[in-house]
Parts: C-alpha cells; structure tokens; sequence
C-alpha cells in the first residue's frame, strides 16, 4: 500500500524567506502528484498537478518538482508572505485509482 | 454560483439519528469523491464517483450510503453514527476519474453526540 510521508510537519519561517516543502512516497508507480493548501476547517484548494511524465511545475511563487524513481517531490515557496499561511497536503495517484494523501506540513508565515 | 458546494457546512447529529450531506458540483466534471478527514490523520478516500457510477468503496461501512443522482451532485446518507464518525467530511470532483485534477469543498463539520 502507498505511504505519502511530509516533513517537516510544521514549519515556521520570517516573512520574504523562501522555504522548501517535501513530500515522498513508498511506491514510484504514480500516475501523478498533486499539492494542496488547506486553510483552518477549509476544504482544499489545488495548487499544482504534476503528471508522471513530468519533472516540474510552476504557478507564480510556487515550484513543485517530482522525482518518481526516488519517490520524492517538494514544493518551493519563493518569497514568502503570511497569507501563505495555511498546511500544505501532497496527494499521490497510485494503483487502484485512489489517491493518497499526506498529512501536510503546517506553515506560518511571520511577519 | 461557481466550484464545488457542500451543505450543511456544520452538522451536530446524534448516534439514532438520519441525515444527509449534499454536494454540487458547476465546474461540468464526471467524476465526483467522498473523502473524510479526521484530526492528525490523512484524508481517506471514501467513495468514488465516474459518470454517476460508483467505482470505488474504500470499505466503507454500512452506515454511511452515497447516492449520485446526475454528474452534478452526490449525497452522502448517515445513520446510526459513532462518535468516532465525527470528522470533516470533503467533496471533490475531477473532469473524469483520477488522473485529472480535483477540487473539493470547503466540507461538512461532522459532530456525532
């Protein structure tokens, strides 16, 4: 069975530092990997998709690289501001068709 | 009215009772999921949902009961609940099966007395 593990499981950085997210799974046969932020007792909002085919995507401040034969993945935040405030889930498609989810890293931003 | 909707946003039942989370979803995808989500644990995959056929049930226990009427909305029926069932539960809807992308609802707050 697929095992999504996130480190740090909280995390804590100034206002305008950049950080790095990691996210690694158990098993490399991914169909693709997707990040998401979670505000408190919110649903989630999907930021970036990345297909098994690809080594990275971006979308403004983020960066989400995916490195499937070492099962690992991270999200880079550049320039952080405290709206970016929120946990961060990875979420992998396995066999199955079933996604499995991490249990995120919780970021505060300070300003 | 935009995304994917859930009603109630909060929800106190007791153990006897009988009750229904709704979600719609606008965004003209086939494909919808039940989730749950309980404090410290990963989200679980409940239920899924391709072109109003059920394709997967996570061993699920009886108690809770999805209903797809059309590719636009999902019911989740509950009853005879245990505390334990008291989580936050999310749905979410792709444009067909899982490989797509997914967008959830802000869920239900689930409180089982």
């Amino acid at each position: 069975k697929q095992e999504v593990t996130q480190i740090p499981a909280a995390l804590s950085v100034p206002e305008g530092e950049n950080l790095v997210l990691n996210c690694s799974f158990t098993d490399s046969a991914i169909y693709n990997l997707q990040w998401f932020r979670q505000d408190p007792g919110k649903g989630l909002t999907s930021l970036l998709l990345i297909q098994s085919s690809q080594r990275e995507q971006t979308s403004g401040r983020l960066n989400a690289s995916l490195d499937k034969s070492s099962g690992r993945s991270t999200l880079y935040i550049a320039a952080s501001q405290p709206g970016d405030s929120a946990t961060y889930l990875c979420a992998v498609l396995s066999g199955g068709n079933q996604f499995y989810f991490g249990t995120g890293t919780s970021l505060t931003v300070i300003p | 009215e935009t995304g994917v909707t859930q009603t109630p946003r909060h929800l106190v039942m007791g153990m006897t009772n009988k009750k229904s989370l709704k979600c719609e979803q606008h965004l003209g995808h086939n494909a919808m999921y039940w989730y749950k989500q309980s404090a410290k644990k990963p989200l679980e995959l409940m239920f899924v949902y391709n072109f109003k056929e059920q394709t997967e049930n996570n061993s699920v226990p009886s108690r809770f009961s999805p209903e797809c009427p059309n590719s636009s909305h999902l019911f989740l029926h509950l009853h005879t609940l245990q505390p334990e069932d008291s989580a936050l539960y999310l749905c979410a809807s792709s444009l067909s099966d899982s490989s797509y992308e997914q967008y959830f609802g802000p869920g239900t707050r689930l409180t089982v007395t």
